[in-house]
């Protein structure tokens, strides 16, 4: 399977707990998005890598949120200290260079903070 | 900066009936369109994408799209859904060139009924 892979696919954890999520994107893909999916909503953009550099963030990626892609293949998103309001879906998707931007997703990792 | 609005939350449509989900953008710059299908507790898949050209655009799974810059719109269709087809769709907007933040719609629940 070449598609984007996400794991954990379900993660449950108490209130003021630190939780990380992995996304691998498809291998020949340079640019990395992160996105957030609650319940009724379309996904929402939390930043972007191009190989290793994070090239934008959101202003929901609050302080408690860090996300990297070290050796600009893979990628991690942490939520510290996590809120009852972090549950959703973490979405990560991959595109590779060039002018359209179709974006490939993969299938997500549900969070509940309990 | 550019926004998105599906103005359907859900749509019921019985099986074998056509089928159409609005979708209506606002940008100060020339725009990418695509439509994507997410079925539940998975990532989103491309159905469409308008870049430039025809202004019919057509996906997988029978579906078509038509840009109208006019009216600002990119609606998606299909002449005869199937029970397959039940999923939540997600109209989406990008700038040209590069890399460009893809914003999402709310989203629109097909239900088909048997």
């Amino acid at each position: 399977d070449t598609g984007v892979s996400q794991n954990p696919r379900h993660k449950i954890t108490k209130r003021g707990q630190n939780v990380t999520f992995r996304c691998d994107p498809i291998s020949e893909h340079n640019r990395l998005y992160w996105y957030r999916q609650t319940l009724g909503q379309g996904p929402e953009f939390l930043t972007y890598f191009q190989n290793e550099a994070q090239l934008e963030k959101s202003r929901l990626l609050s302080d408690r949120f860090s996300a990297e892609r070290p050796k600009g293949s893979f990628s991690t998103l942490e939520i510290q200290r996590t809120e009852q309001g972090d549950s959703a879906m973490y979405l990560c998707a991959s595109s590779p260079t060039g002018e359209n931007n179709e974006q490939f997703f993969g299938p997500g990792t549900r969070l509940t903070v309990l | 900066a550019q926004s998105v609005t599906q103005l359907d939350s859900q749509v019921p449509v019985f099986e074998e009936a056509p089928v159409e989900l609005r979708c209506n953008y606002s940008s100060s710059v020339s725009v990418y369109l695509f439509w994507y299908v997410q079925y539940p507790n998975q990532g989103l898949q491309l159905l469409l994408k308008y870049l430039s050209g025809s202004t019919l655009v057509k996906g997988i799974n029978g579906f078509e799209a038509e840009f109208n810059k006019s009216q600002t719109s990119f609606h998606l269709r299909k002449p005869s859904v199937h029970i397959s087809d039940t999923a939540e769709y997600f109209c989406a907007v990008s700038g040209y060139g590069g890399y460009q933040k893809v914003t999402f719609g709310t989203g629109t629940k097909l239900q088909v009924i048997p």
